[in-house]
């Protein structure tokens, strides 16, 4: 079955960077599209970007434009979402998600990491 | 950027069939994902592609779509459906993804 294992909760001091990785197991890791989504405390998802695991291609969104960036390793089916110049806004659980087959787009997120609790804190 | 709209909550008492909506511009040329959200957990889809139902999701569960309004209906509702749901669609004219800001359904 798919399996998308997040790594552990972070507390990182405001200007620092922090990376999150997500391994993909169960499936055809370079087929499926990945998303990330965060989610502040008390608040709604947030979709931060994509990734296509097969040519490593990305896509952002404007509010993360510069300070994300979403890589992939294919040799052991994970990929990083790295965000830089943390602020204490940034403190939210971030999860992956998987997409749909490459190259369409349309589809559901059809399974979910756990998700990692990144705190920004002085 | 595109902008997908839910009321922030919805009540309704055990047995009865609640509805959330989510509104968009141009709603009605895009496909249409819902997840239901439980505390402390990730998201789960209940509904893609407008109006199809995954594999293991109750039939109570159901998706349609009216020029641009989308709503998730859910019948005889349970204790257990007690969550947040989320409207998401992809903007093609963007390349990018958006949520509703979500609905929070208490059952009574």
């Amino acid at each position: 079955q798919v399996q998308l294992v997040q790594s552990g909760a972070e507390v990182k001091k405001p200007g620092a960077s922090v990376k999150v990785s997500c391994k993909a197991s169960g499936y055809m890791f370079i087929s499926y599209y990945m998303h990330w989504v965060r989610q502040a405390p008390g608040q709604g998802l947030e979709w931060m970007g994509i990734i296509n695991p097969s040519g490593g291609s990305t896509t952002y969104a404007q509010k993360f434009q510069g300070r994300v960036t979403m890589t992939r390793d294919t040799s052991t089916s994970t990929v990083y979402m790295e965000l830089s110049s943390l602020r204490s806004e940034d403190t939210a659980v971030y999860f992956c998600a998987r997409g749909t087959l490459v190259p369409s787009m349309e589809g559901s997120f059809d399974s979910w990491g756990q998700g990692t609790l990144v705190t920004v804190s002085s | 950027s595109y902008v997908l709209t839910q009321p922030p909550s919805v009540s309704m008492a055990p047995g009865k069939t609640a509805r959330i909506t989510c509104g968009g511009n141009i709603l009605g040329s895009k496909s249409v994902h819902w997840y239901q959200q439980k505390p402390g957990q990730a998201p789960v889809v209940v509904i893609d592609y407008d109006s199809d139902r995954p594999s293991g999701i109750p039939e109570r569960f159901s998706g349609s779509k009216s020029g641009n309004t989308a709503t998730l209906t859910i019948s005889r509702v349970e204790a257990g459906d007690e969550a947040d749901y989320y409207c998401q669609v992809w903007d093609s004219s963007s390349d990018h993804h958006v949520f509703g800001g979500g609905t929070k359904l208490t059952v009574l």
